[in-house]
């Protein structure tokens, strides 16, 4: 079946250092690529998200790119900081939003 | 708003006991969600629903069930808990149409001994 796989498991960085989370999927009907934050003890929430006819988006320190030749796309944190210290999560879905996999998660740590 | 709400927010059952969950939006979102997250393994899709009086099964259906009697509920069963259903559950909605983002209740813990 369908998967998403997100690596790495852990990720530790010093403050104002850049993080970077790689996730490939394997249905190649997935069209839209949403990230979530989860701190801990609290819900998901969405951080960003790029569509498929988009190959990079950027919101501030975080910003998205996306391969879908190779079925890639990546998270990358730049100028982290301790309040960036949470899961993440990547996930793909296809435009109607309701098949959605998630990848297993990305525990980051930023040291101060 | 409150956005998505979940209650219980923490149970413990017995083995073999029953319970439902109740998830209820109010943002008039079509689709509606419920998730478990395990350490190590993310959030897998239980059941999910397109609309009032639809459900379909996930990733890891077995062992629960769901109804969608209205538009802004919908509620996951455990008909006889196992201790595999240890776990954080999750309930979430979003908007009918393309590229729409999920929006998280605060997750419900629930512990089978």
């Amino acid at each position: 079946g369908e998967n998403v796989e997100q690596h790495p498991s852990t990720l530790s960085v010093q403050e104002g250092d850049s993080a970077v989370i790689k996730c490939t999927y394997s249905d190649s009907a997935s069209n839209y690529f949403p990230w979530y934050k989860q701190e801990l003890g609290k819900r998901p929430q969405l951080i960003i998200d790029i569509r498929s006819n988009v190959g990079e988006k950027k919101d501030q320190r975080i910003a998205v790119t996306l391969n879908k030749t190779a079925k890639h796309f990546s998270l990358h944190i730049t100028e982290t900081q301790p309040e960036d210290s949470a899961v993440y999560f990547c996930a793909a879905s296809d435009a109607g939003g309701f098949k959605t996999i998630f990848g297993a998660g990305t525990r980051l740590f930023v040291k101060a | 708003n409150a956005g998505v709400t979940q209650t219980p927010k923490f149970r413990v059952l017995k083995t073999g006991q029953s319970m439902t969950l109740l998830c209820a939006q109010d943002m008039n979102h079509e689709y509606m969600y419920w998730y478990r997250q395990d350490p190590g393994m993310g959030l897998r899709l239980i059941h999910y629903s397109v609309g009032e009086g639809t459900t379909a099964k996930g990733e890891v259906p077995d062992g629960y069930n769901v109804s969608r009697l209205k538009k802004q509920n919908f509620l996951l069963g455990l008909e006889s808990a196992a201790p595999s259903q240890t776990s954080v559950y999750f309930c979430a909605s979003s908007y009918l149409g393309l590229y729409q983002p999920q929006h998280f209740g605060d997750g419900t813990r629930l512990s089978i001994l």
